[in-house]
Protein backbone atom coordinates (compact mmCIF):
# COMPACT_ATOMS: atom_id res chain seq x y z
CA UNK A 1 0.00 0.00 0.00
CA UNK A 2 1.12 3.52 -0.56
CA UNK A 3 2.33 5.44 2.55
CA UNK A 4 4.31 7.29 4.39
CA UNK A 5 7.17 6.07 6.48
CA UNK A 6 8.85 7.68 9.73
CA UNK A 7 11.77 5.84 11.19
CA UNK A 8 12.70 5.52 14.34
CA UNK A 9 9.43 5.37 15.89
CA UNK A 10 10.78 6.86 19.08
CA UNK A 11 13.89 8.00 19.48
CA UNK A 12 15.52 9.03 22.37
CA UNK A 13 18.59 11.62 22.34
CA UNK A 14 21.29 13.62 24.98
CA UNK A 15 21.10 17.55 25.42
CA UNK A 16 22.95 18.96 22.78
CA UNK A 17 23.90 15.49 20.82
CA UNK A 18 22.68 16.04 17.13
CA UNK A 19 19.54 13.64 15.86
CA UNK A 20 17.73 13.07 12.51
CA UNK A 21 14.69 11.97 12.06
CA UNK A 22 13.25 10.48 8.35
CA UNK A 23 10.57 9.96 6.28
CA UNK A 24 10.07 8.59 3.41
CA UNK A 25 6.90 8.39 1.11
CA UNK A 26 5.67 6.04 -1.86
CA UNK A 27 2.60 7.80 -2.49
CA UNK A 28 5.08 10.20 -5.31
CA UNK A 29 3.52 13.75 -3.52
CA UNK A 30 5.19 16.62 -4.29
CA UNK A 31 5.18 18.31 -1.30
CA UNK A 32 6.77 17.08 2.27
CA UNK A 33 6.24 18.51 5.89
CA UNK A 34 7.71 18.89 9.32
CA UNK A 35 5.25 19.16 12.37
CA UNK A 36 5.88 19.48 16.44
CA UNK A 37 3.15 18.42 18.37
CA UNK A 38 3.72 18.16 22.07
CA UNK A 39 1.25 17.03 24.14
CA UNK A 40 -2.65 18.36 24.48
CA UNK A 41 -1.17 21.26 21.72
CA UNK A 42 -1.95 20.75 17.83
CA UNK A 43 0.62 20.16 15.31
CA UNK A 44 2.60 23.29 14.72
CA UNK A 45 4.32 23.20 11.41
CA UNK A 46 8.23 23.58 11.35
CA UNK A 47 8.71 24.02 7.44
CA UNK A 48 8.08 21.86 4.15
CA UNK A 49 9.50 21.52 0.61
CA UNK A 50 7.45 22.29 -2.08
CA UNK A 51 9.53 19.23 -4.98
CA UNK A 52 12.86 20.68 -3.97
CA UNK A 53 11.84 24.23 -2.34
CA UNK A 54 12.80 24.27 1.40
CA UNK A 55 10.04 26.93 2.44
CA UNK A 56 10.38 27.19 6.36
CA UNK A 57 8.48 28.49 8.93
CA UNK A 58 9.10 31.98 10.80
CA UNK A 59 9.16 30.65 14.05
CA UNK A 60 10.70 27.73 13.72
CA UNK A 61 14.13 28.04 15.41
CA UNK A 62 17.52 27.73 12.90
CA UNK A 63 18.08 24.64 15.25
CA UNK A 64 15.60 22.95 13.04
CA UNK A 65 16.97 21.83 9.42
CA UNK A 66 15.91 19.42 6.93
CA UNK A 67 16.80 17.90 3.68
CA UNK A 68 15.02 16.55 0.88
CA UNK A 69 17.44 14.39 -1.38
CA UNK A 70 14.66 12.89 -3.54
CA UNK A 71 11.01 13.03 -4.26
CA UNK A 72 10.44 10.05 -1.60
CA UNK A 73 12.67 10.95 1.45
CA UNK A 74 12.69 14.23 3.53
CA UNK A 75 14.88 14.46 6.97
CA UNK A 76 14.72 16.45 9.78
CA UNK A 77 18.06 17.30 11.76
CA UNK A 78 17.79 18.77 14.96
CA UNK A 79 21.40 20.55 15.91
CA UNK A 80 21.56 20.72 18.99
CA UNK A 81 18.32 18.71 21.17
CA UNK A 82 17.29 20.58 23.89
CA UNK A 83 14.78 19.56 26.78
CA UNK A 84 11.89 21.25 25.37
CA UNK A 85 12.63 19.62 21.90
CA UNK A 86 11.17 16.52 23.52
CA UNK A 87 7.75 16.22 21.18
CA UNK A 88 6.22 14.03 18.49
CA UNK A 89 7.53 15.10 14.95
CA UNK A 90 5.39 14.19 12.20
CA UNK A 91 5.90 13.72 8.60
CA UNK A 92 2.93 14.62 6.08
CA UNK A 93 3.05 14.55 2.55
CA UNK A 94 0.44 16.00 -0.20
CA UNK A 95 0.33 16.18 -3.70
CA UNK A 96 -0.47 20.06 -4.85
CA UNK A 97 -1.13 18.86 -8.51
CA UNK A 98 -4.89 18.57 -6.98
CA UNK A 99 -7.03 21.50 -6.64
CA UNK A 100 -8.16 19.81 -3.39
CA UNK A 101 -4.82 19.16 -1.52
CA UNK A 102 -5.10 16.57 1.24
CA UNK A 103 -2.27 15.75 3.36
CA UNK A 104 -1.20 12.31 4.68
CA UNK A 105 0.36 11.76 8.11
CA UNK A 106 3.31 9.23 8.62
CA UNK A 107 2.83 7.45 12.13
CA UNK A 108 5.35 10.01 13.32
CA UNK A 109 8.80 9.52 16.01
CA UNK A 110 8.13 10.16 19.18
CA UNK A 111 11.34 12.07 20.31
CA UNK A 112 12.64 12.36 23.88
CA UNK A 113 15.70 14.34 25.15
CA UNK A 114 17.54 13.06 28.32
CA UNK B 1 -7.41 35.78 18.49
CA UNK B 2 -5.93 32.30 17.69
CA UNK B 3 -6.17 30.92 13.59
CA UNK B 4 -7.93 28.03 14.62
CA UNK B 5 -10.22 28.22 17.79
CA UNK B 6 -11.93 24.75 19.19
CA UNK B 7 -14.00 23.61 22.58
CA UNK B 8 -11.05 21.67 24.35
CA UNK B 9 -13.62 19.53 25.83
CA UNK B 10 -13.24 16.29 27.24
CA UNK B 11 -17.47 15.55 25.60
CA UNK B 12 -18.09 12.61 27.87
CA UNK B 13 -20.88 10.76 25.94
CA UNK B 14 -22.86 7.46 26.33
CA UNK B 15 -22.88 5.17 23.11
CA UNK B 16 -25.73 6.20 21.04
CA UNK B 17 -25.13 9.86 21.79
CA UNK B 18 -25.33 12.52 19.08
CA UNK B 19 -22.53 14.95 19.67
CA UNK B 20 -21.60 18.22 18.18
CA UNK B 21 -18.25 20.05 17.21
CA UNK B 22 -17.87 23.08 16.45
CA UNK B 23 -14.42 25.53 15.19
CA UNK B 24 -14.24 29.22 14.40
CA UNK B 25 -11.08 29.78 11.87
CA UNK B 26 -9.80 33.71 11.78
CA UNK B 27 -8.61 33.70 8.23
CA UNK B 28 -10.89 34.84 5.55
CA UNK B 29 -8.64 33.25 2.68
CA UNK B 30 -9.04 30.02 3.73
CA UNK B 31 -10.98 27.75 1.11
CA UNK B 32 -10.38 24.21 2.27
CA UNK B 33 -11.28 22.80 5.40
CA UNK B 34 -10.89 19.56 7.15
CA UNK B 35 -11.63 17.27 10.06
CA UNK B 36 -8.85 15.29 11.12
CA UNK B 37 -9.09 12.29 13.37
CA UNK B 38 -6.06 11.76 16.09
CA UNK B 39 -5.76 9.10 18.89
CA UNK B 40 -4.01 9.16 21.68
CA UNK B 41 -0.13 8.84 20.91
CA UNK B 42 -1.26 8.23 17.31
CA UNK B 43 -0.60 10.19 13.60
CA UNK B 44 -3.64 12.78 12.58
CA UNK B 45 -5.92 10.94 9.90
CA UNK B 46 -8.16 12.62 8.17
CA UNK B 47 -11.88 12.21 8.56
CA UNK B 48 -13.62 14.11 6.13
CA UNK B 49 -13.04 17.40 3.76
CA UNK B 50 -15.78 19.86 4.23
CA UNK B 51 -17.51 21.57 1.14
CA UNK B 52 -19.86 24.63 1.28
CA UNK B 53 -22.89 22.59 1.39
CA UNK B 54 -22.14 20.44 3.83
CA UNK B 55 -21.69 17.33 3.50
CA UNK B 56 -22.01 13.68 5.21
CA UNK B 57 -20.25 10.32 5.87
CA UNK B 58 -22.33 7.46 7.38
CA UNK B 59 -22.76 8.81 10.61
CA UNK B 60 -20.35 11.86 10.30
CA UNK B 61 -22.24 15.34 8.81
CA UNK B 62 -20.12 18.55 8.40
CA UNK B 63 -21.19 21.77 8.13
CA UNK B 64 -19.52 24.96 7.01
CA UNK B 65 -20.57 28.90 7.50
CA UNK B 66 -18.34 30.89 5.28
CA UNK B 67 -20.46 34.19 6.79
CA UNK B 68 -19.62 33.20 10.13
CA UNK B 69 -16.44 31.46 9.23
CA UNK B 70 -17.29 28.68 11.37
CA UNK B 71 -17.26 24.67 11.05
CA UNK B 72 -19.10 22.24 12.80
CA UNK B 73 -19.16 18.21 13.16
CA UNK B 74 -21.89 15.89 14.40
CA UNK B 75 -21.51 12.58 15.30
CA UNK B 76 -24.70 10.32 15.60
CA UNK B 77 -25.12 7.19 16.99
CA UNK B 78 -21.53 7.47 19.03
CA UNK B 79 -19.99 4.31 19.07
CA UNK B 80 -16.99 3.71 21.54
CA UNK B 81 -14.55 3.70 18.94
CA UNK B 82 -15.36 6.86 17.79
CA UNK B 83 -13.47 7.92 21.16
CA UNK B 84 -10.67 10.58 20.03
CA UNK B 85 -9.04 14.30 19.24
CA UNK B 86 -10.90 15.76 16.73
CA UNK B 87 -9.01 18.10 15.10
CA UNK B 88 -10.73 20.80 12.92
CA UNK B 89 -8.07 22.20 9.77
CA UNK B 90 -8.21 25.36 7.52
CA UNK B 91 -5.56 26.29 4.60
CA UNK B 92 -4.12 29.62 5.35
CA UNK B 93 -4.82 31.22 2.27
CA UNK B 94 -6.69 29.70 -0.63
CA UNK B 95 -7.64 25.74 -1.16
CA UNK B 96 -4.06 24.98 -1.28
CA UNK B 97 -1.00 25.26 0.66
CA UNK B 98 -0.32 25.18 4.59
CA UNK B 99 -2.41 23.82 7.07
CA UNK B 100 -3.51 25.47 10.10
CA UNK B 101 -4.80 22.72 13.52
CA UNK B 102 -6.66 23.40 16.01
CA UNK B 103 -5.70 21.78 19.10
CA UNK B 104 -8.46 19.90 19.03
CA UNK B 105 -11.63 18.59 20.49
CA UNK B 106 -11.29 15.34 23.31
CA UNK B 107 -14.37 12.92 22.38
CA UNK B 108 -14.61 10.33 25.27
CA UNK B 109 -17.70 7.47 25.06
CA UNK B 110 -18.46 5.60 27.33
CA UNK B 111 -20.89 2.13 27.16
Amino acid sequence: DAMVIQNPRYQVTQFGKPVTLSCSQTLNHNVMYWYQQKSSQAPKLLFHYYDKDFNNEADTPDNFQSRRPNTSFCFLDIRSPGLGDAAMYLCATSSRRTSRETQYFGPGTRLLVL
Amino acid sequence: RKEVEQDPGPFNVPEGATVAFNCTYSNSASQSFFWYRQDCRKEPKLLMSVYSSGNEDGRFTAQLNRASQYISLLIRDSKLSDSATYLCVVTRGGSQGNLIFGKGTKLSVKP
